[in-house]
């Protein structure tokens, strides 16, 4: 699979701050997702991008695809405590299948 | 509409045993992928198989492991003889369609070797 550099690796937020954490690939990417994973849970997709500077939104979840095809960034606004998580970037280049993922991205809200 | 089932959720084997694996994809998807997910790491690709076939194992361990997707019945990734490194959580995922670029996970399997 490519290789995806996703960061920052962990983040410790206040409750109401916003996050964004990003993702890089070496190759240029058709499809670029995001999921949330909880502990002992399977990754629960939250966004699908599917075209170079795509923006798109999911509640207070926004995500856009790179211009450049070779990254896509998250936010998440106004944070609130189910927020917490690992959030995984994952791409997928055109004619293949297969999701190369990043390592994730630690998210602790504070109260 | 029912998500991916995957079973069991915990599976403790002993070196040497076998650990069979089980995913039944959502309804009306017929490829299956499966990853594995060491601690604090992402997702690695493993196989994609579709109905009775396997399209690309090129992710999997060449020796003790295996996979099918039968007409019948939910996929199986099987491992032979593990070792303590095969610890780790599997994943499958399902999707519609090789167009479909959406991948809709399971809760996976955590596979404990003593």
């Amino acid at each position: 699979g490519q290789q995806l550099n996703q960061s920052p690796q962990s983040m410790f937020i206040q409750e109401g701050e916003d996050v964004s954490m990003n993702c890089t690939s070496s190759s240029i990417f058709n499809t670029w997702l995001w999921y949330k994973q909880d502990p002992g849970e399977g990754p629960v997709l939250l966004i699908a991008l599917y075209k170079a500077g795509e923006l798109t939104s999911n509640g207070r979840l926004t995500a856009q695809f790179g211009i450049t095809r070779k990254d896509s960034f998250l936010n998440i606004s106004a944070s609130i405590p189910s927020d917490v998580g690992i959030y995984f970037c994952a791409g997928r280049p055109r004619h293949d299948y297969k999701l190369s993922f990043g390592a994730g991205t630690t998210v602790t809200v504070r109260a | 509409n029912a998500g991916v089932m995957q079973n069991p959720r915990h599976l403790v084997r002993r070196r040497g045993q076998e650990a069979r694996l089980r995913c039944s994809p959502m309804k009306g998807h017929s490829h299956v992928y499966w990853y594995r997910q060491l601690p604090e790491e992402g997702l690695k690709f493993m196989v994609y198989l579709q109905k009775e076939n396997i399209i690309d194992e090129s992710g999997m361990p060449k020796e003790r492991f295996s996979a099918e997707f039968p007409k019948e019945g939910p996929s199986i990734l099987r491992i032979q003889q593990v070792v303590r490194g095969d610890s780790a959580a599997y994943f499958c995922a399902s999707s519609p369609s090789t167009t479909g670029h959406e991948q809709y996970f399971g809760p996976g399997t955590r596979l404990t070797v003593t």
